[in-house]
């Protein structure tokens, strides 16, 4: 079946630092992919999408390229800051598949001034 | 404010009990969707509804019931609470892609359920 997996955490990065977060993913079909974010006590937010090989979402300074060729969907950042601080998942979701997601185990992020 | 209202916020149960989980969405959506979120696991898919009267199965349905009420409504039901049941529950809708600042999915806040 399909399935989604992120880089462990936590990771810890010092604020103004470079992020990448990898997620690679297996799927039967072709996906779309996404990452979403969960602040402290919160829930899921979508952060970025991506429906097409070679597409890129960006929202907040963050980026991933869907790189299909490699079934990857990194995420990225430049610069982090103290409020990125957060779990990020990503995920993926099939077409005729009832619109479920399919998560990764999530990564924690913490950044520290 | 449109979204995902999920009660209760936080419940503690004792093993043996029963509980209902409730859910509602204002946005018109057709599908709604049951997960769990444990440590290291990321959320895995309880239950979901595609459209106002179905249900079908995710995976880790055992343990769990659900009732799409009506459109807006989509309840999940701990018929007999174990240990092994205790999880932050999120209920979530999707309405069409196109032109959703959400992706067309949104989630609700979440409930903490632990089992003792």
């Amino acid at each position: 079946g399909d399935s989604v997996t992120q880089m462990e955490g936590p990771v810890t990065l010092s604020e103004e630092a470079f992020l990448t977060i990898n997620c690679t993913y297996t799927a039967t079909g072709y996906p779309s992919l996404f990452w979403y974010v969960q602040y402290p006590g919160e829930g899921l937010q979508l952060l970025l999408k991506a429906t097409k090989a070679d597409d890129k979402g960006s929202n907040k300074g963050f980026e991933a390229t869907y790189r299909k060729e490699t079934t990857s969907f990194h995420l990225e950042k430049g610069s982090v800051q103290v409020s990125d601080s957060a779990v990020y998942f990503c995920a993926l979701s099939e077409r005729n598949q009832g619109g479920k997601l399919i998560f990764g185990q999530g990564t924690e992020l913490s950044v520290k001034p | 404010n449109a979204g995902v209202t999920q009660t209760p916020k936080f419940q503690v149960l004792k093993t043996g009990q029963s509980m209902t989980l409730q859910c509602a969405q204002d946005m018109n959506h057709n599908s709604m969707y049951w997960y769990r979120q444990d440590p290291g696991m990321g959320l895995r898919l309880i239950y979901y509804s595609a459209s106002e009267g179905t249900t079908d199965k995710g995976e880790v349905p055992n343990g769990y019931n659900v009732s799409r009420l009506n459109k807006r409504e989509f309840s999940l039901r701990l018929e007999s609470a174990a240990p092994s049941q205790t999880s932050v529950y999120f209920c979530a809708s999707r309405g069409r892609d196109r032109g959703s600042p959400m992706g067309g999915y949104t989630f609700g806040s979440g409930t903490r359920l632990t089992v003792v």
